[in-house]
């Protein structure tokens, strides 16, 4: 069983909407990661949050450890944005593995 | 800029042969990763490797093997490719003294076993 759970599974956005994604996961982490997934399988890192928020243009993301839950925020999102986005976690305890969430399927359209 | 490059983009095997993805990162770092990534399940990691003929089970290793002869390549193996080995493999490098969170990933090999 998968315990990093993502929502929604698939996402379908009009250009400039507010778009957010959401994971939550089971027990005490140390690190939480986004990634996007590019067509074709590349992946690329966002951002690392062990606490609080970072924003990185029109990225916001945030994280509550005591609810257990980190939201990836677009504003104005635009079709370049169409991606695979992917939570991951590192837990406590776990040493340097990570476990991944299923990920969510954005597309945006113009 | 880090690059990771893995042997091929599209795989298409029958059952039984024996499959090699091969992956290279021109880093000079010591850990590598291979992943499956299926839908609904997310990545999944396969193995690991920490150094040259050094490797660790990850969480689904069965039906998978894995080599390590220089440091900045890292084979997957598929001993006798199966249909439910059908997936898209991605290989990642990280280097010893960074943090876990900085994985850099590769482009991916969707491999198909018929």
């Amino acid at each position: 069983k998968n315990e990093v759970e993502q929502s929604p599974q698939n996402l379908t956005a009009q250009e400039g909407e507010f778009i957010t994604i959401n994971c939550s996961y089971s027990v005490g982490i140390s690190a939480l990661h986004w990634l996007q997934q590019h067509p074709g399988g590349g992946i690329v890192s966002l951002f690392m949050l062990s606490s609080g928020k970072k924003k990185h243009g029109r990225l916001i993301a945030t994280i509550n450890i005591q609810e257990k839950h980190s939201s990836l925020h677009i504003t104005a999102s635009h079709p370049r944005d169409s991606a695979v986005y992917i939570c991951a976690v590192r837990y406590l305890g776990a040493g340097n593995q990570f476990y991944f969430g299923t990920g969510t399927s954005l597309t945006v359209i113009p | 800029d880090v690059k990771v490059t893995q042997s091929s983009r599209y795989l298409v095997k029958r059952t039984g042969e024996k499959v090699f993805l091969e992956c290279v990162q021109d880093m000079d770092h010591e850990n590598m990763f291979w992943y499956r990534q299926d839908p609904g399940l997310g990545l999944r990691l396969i193995y690991f490797s920490y150094d040259v003929k050094m490797k660790e089970k990850g969480d689904i290793p069965e039906g998978y093997s894995v080599s390590r002869e220089k440091k900045e390549r890292f084979s997957l193996i598929l001993e006798s490719a199966s249909t439910n080995q059908t997936s898209m493999y991605l290989c990642a490098s990280r280097p010893l003294d960074r943090p876990a969170y900085e994985q850099y990933f590769g482009p991916g090999t969707r491999l198909t076993v018929t």
